[in-house]
């Protein structure tokens, strides 16, 4: 199985501040990695898939580039409502894994 | 617009099964595979298989080695839904049951609670 190390697990940050969410995978996977965004009882909501392309309604201040072992997610201007973990998962062979998640806190 | 619309919340006694539900809506639910992920409470994401398409209309699945002859993934294309059932249940099933749609997993179902206690 391909093996997904986020980090950092968690962090804290500001308003306004630059942040990256790093994502290494135990193999290339080519771009095939999504990035996923989970608030407290909520359904983890599609940020970025295929390493960098936004979904449809994401801010574009979210960001993904990376390629092969090494990806990140960065989210240029923090906002209040970007406190939520954040999960990263590879798509390139079976099964799917995830990542272990980066807590956000604002 | 596209929905995914998971059953409701269920509880279970260890060794019964579950089937969840997962009921699409607003596109053609043969053009896109289903995904199946759950999450213990207070855990992350863990990615139980996918049932997929080829041709448009046979379906196909792959299961999480873990879960290899316990779960099983289906669908009703006539209802545009999909179904994941879990055998032998134990406490560690505990968990909210998510499903999400295509390779891209967007959007997800709202989730589904099912809770293994004796």
């Amino acid at each position: 199985d391909i093996q997904m190390t986020q980090s950092p697990s968690s962090l804290a940050a500001s308003v306004r501040d630059r942040v990256t969410i790093t994502c290494r995978a135990s193999q290339d996977i080519g771009n095939d990695l999504a990035w996923f965004q989970q608030k407290p009882g909520r359904a983890p909501k599609s940020l970025i898939y295929a390493a960098s392309t936004l979904q449809s309604g994401v801010p574009p201040r979210f960001s993904g580039s990376g390629s092969g072992t090494e990806f990140t997610l960065t989210i240029s201007s923090l906002q209040p409502e970007d406190s939520a973990t954040y999960y990263c998962q590879q798509f390139n062979s079976y099964p799917y894994t995830f990542g272990q998640g980066t807590k956000l806190e604002i | 617009q596209v929905q995914l619309v998971q059953s409701g919340a269920e509880v279970k006694r260890p060794g019964a099964s579950v089937k969840v539900s997962c009921k699409a809506s607003g596109y053609i639910f043969t053009n896109y595979g289903i995904g199946w992920v759950r999450q213990a409470p207070g855990q992350g994401l863990e990615w139980m298989g996918w049932m997929g398409w080829m041709n448009g209309y046979d379906a196909y699945t792959n299961y999480a080695q873990k879960f290899q002859g316990r779960v099983t993934m289906t669908t009703d294309t006539s209802t545009s839904t999909a179904y994941m059932e879990l055998r032998s249940l134990g406490s560690d099933d505990t968990a909210v049951y998510y499903c999400a749609r295509g390779a891209d997993s967007d959007p997800w179902g709202q989730g589904t609670l099912v809770t293994v206690s004796s």
